[in-house]
């Protein structure tokens, strides 16, 4: 069964604070991605990866930056976490080309 | 170009009722459509999918429906039930583009029991 799992489900933190949110998946899956979920805006691609250490910017990668160090594992890193960047945060994978993303269950981060 | 408006924004339907969730795009490159659908508390995970290359696709009480002339797609839910209330998504992508989806602004349709 296909697992993609996401650090925390919930995580409160101040403003000014870097914020790490890790992503693994167990399907040995080329493409990694990252999202985020506002109400009314859908979802929005913020970084993307091909590869391992491969990094593509998305829609919105404004305050956001990514590290993909190994296949299975793909993180998202807030460098100084604002009030704006307040959301519900989607990890995906994908084998090559136009197939099926498989979601994390999410993260919701709250900034304060 | 790149984007994918998804209406409406949220949808009652009572059960047994037809859902009608619509979606248009520009970019005429685009050559996957899926759908998704999203539980609250989880991710969302691929209902159904479409290329242009056939106008509708049916599994179970679940359509798809693709007019590629306008540059429109829509996802039908027959005899609606309780347990189809979630978050739909549209979305589409290119060749190009490998992986990468642009995804619609999302339904959140209701079904009342």
């Amino acid at each position: 069964d296909v697992k993609v799992t996401q650090s925390s489900r919930y995580l409160v933190k101040r403003t000014g604070e870097k914020v790490f949110l890790e992503c693994v998946q167990d399907m040995d899956h080329e493409n990694m991605f990252w999202y985020r979920q506002d109400p009314g805006l859908g979802l929005r691609l913020i970084y993307f990866s091909y590869d391992v250490k491969m990094k593509e910017k998305g829609d919105i990668p404004e305050g956001y930056s990514v590290s993909r160090e190994k296949k299975e594992r793909f993180s998202l890193i807030l460098e100084s976490a604002s009030t704006n960047q307040t959301s519900m945060y989607l990890c995906a994978s994908s084998p090559q080309g136009p197939e099926t993303q498989y979601f994390g269950p999410g993260t919701r981060l709250l900034v304060l | 170009q790149q984007q994918v408006k998804q209406s409406p924004q949220s949808l009652i339907v009572q059960k047994g009722g037809i859902s009608i969730i619509n979606c248009a795009y520009e970019n005429t490159a685009f050559d996957y459509f899926p759908w998704y659908q999203q539980f609250p508390g989880k991710g969302p995970a691929l209902l159904i999918a479409i290329r242009p290359d056939v106008s509708e696709k049916k599994e179970g009480r679940f359509t798809i429906s693709f007019n590629k002339s306008a540059k429109q797609f829509s996802l039908h839910i027959m005899d609606s039930q309780p347990g189809d209330s979630a978050t739909y998504f549209c979305a589409a992508s290119t060749q190009t583009s490998g992986s990468r989806l642009t995804f619609g602004e999302g339904t959140q349709l209701t079904v009342n029991p």
